[in-house]
């Protein structure tokens, strides 16, 4: 059902860098703002970027998020065994719909 | 504090009826859309539907649209999903989140739903 694409996986050792891609279209994330959910095993996602680059209150600046077109990013530096978790890039299409995309799941090597 | 708390497990036959719900409290209820969303096994997040606690506007994505209703209750600050006649395929982790603008910002414990003869 999802129209967002998003990587499977994506893995690096602990203190790398990962970025996941999110890809969509003029109809979501071309003309709506893009966050990004973590999902760690077992508990409900949480929000860790909205509109496009901002971090909530919490959120360490090791996450970022970037969005150009209809693609979006989330990089996570400083990669810890704490980030092992699924991520999702969500956003709203021309029919006021949310959507979210595949799902990524970061393993730290 | 803000917090959504979800109402308990359940584990219902096919045919059976069910209404799961959600409760809003730190924030004001009636200002800040609710969505659902559905969690299948194993499985990525998808968006069921919103609701605006005020006037009840509620909106249903495509694929959720006939299959289940939406709904809130204002006065008691909680919000609902429900089914008329569930299906195995119901079977799945539902959650709750508010809307704090176009993005999820507070989301339930999450709720399962187990749907078996």
């Amino acid at each position: 059902q999802s129209v967002l694409t998003q990587p499977p996986s994506v893995s690096a050792a602990p203190g790398q860098k990962v970025t996941i891609s999110c890809s969509g279209s003029s109809s979501n994330i071309g003309n709506n703002y893009v966050s990004w959910y973590q999902q760690l095993p077992g508990t409900a996602p949480k929000l860790l970027i909205f509109e496009n680059n901002k971090r909530p209150s919490g959120i360490p600046d090791r996450f970022s998020g970037s969005k150009s077109g209809t693609s979006a990013t989330l990089g996570i530096t400083g990669l810890q065994t704490g980030d092992e978790a699924d991520y999702y890039c969500g956003t709203w299409d021309s029919s006021l719909s949310g959507v979210f995309g595949t799902g990524t799941k970061v393993t730290v090597l | 504090e803000v917090q959504l708390v979800q109402s308990g497990a359940e584990v219902k036959k096919p045919g059976e009826s069910l209404k799961i719900s959600c409760k809003g409290s730190g924030y004001s209820f009636t200002t800040y859309w609710i969505g659902w969303v559905r969690q299948m096994p194993g499985k990525g997040l998808e968006w069921m539907g919103i609701i605006y606690p005020r006037d009840s506007d509620t909106r249903y994505s495509p694929s959720f649209q006939g299959q289940v209703t939406i709904s809130a209750d204002k006065s008691i600050s909680t919000a609902y999903l429900q089914w008329s006649s569930l299906k195995a395929s119901d079977t799945a982790m539902y959650y709750c989140a508010r809307l704090g603008g176009y993005e999820s910002d507070y989301w339930g414990q999450g709720t399962l739903v187990t749907v078996s003869s």
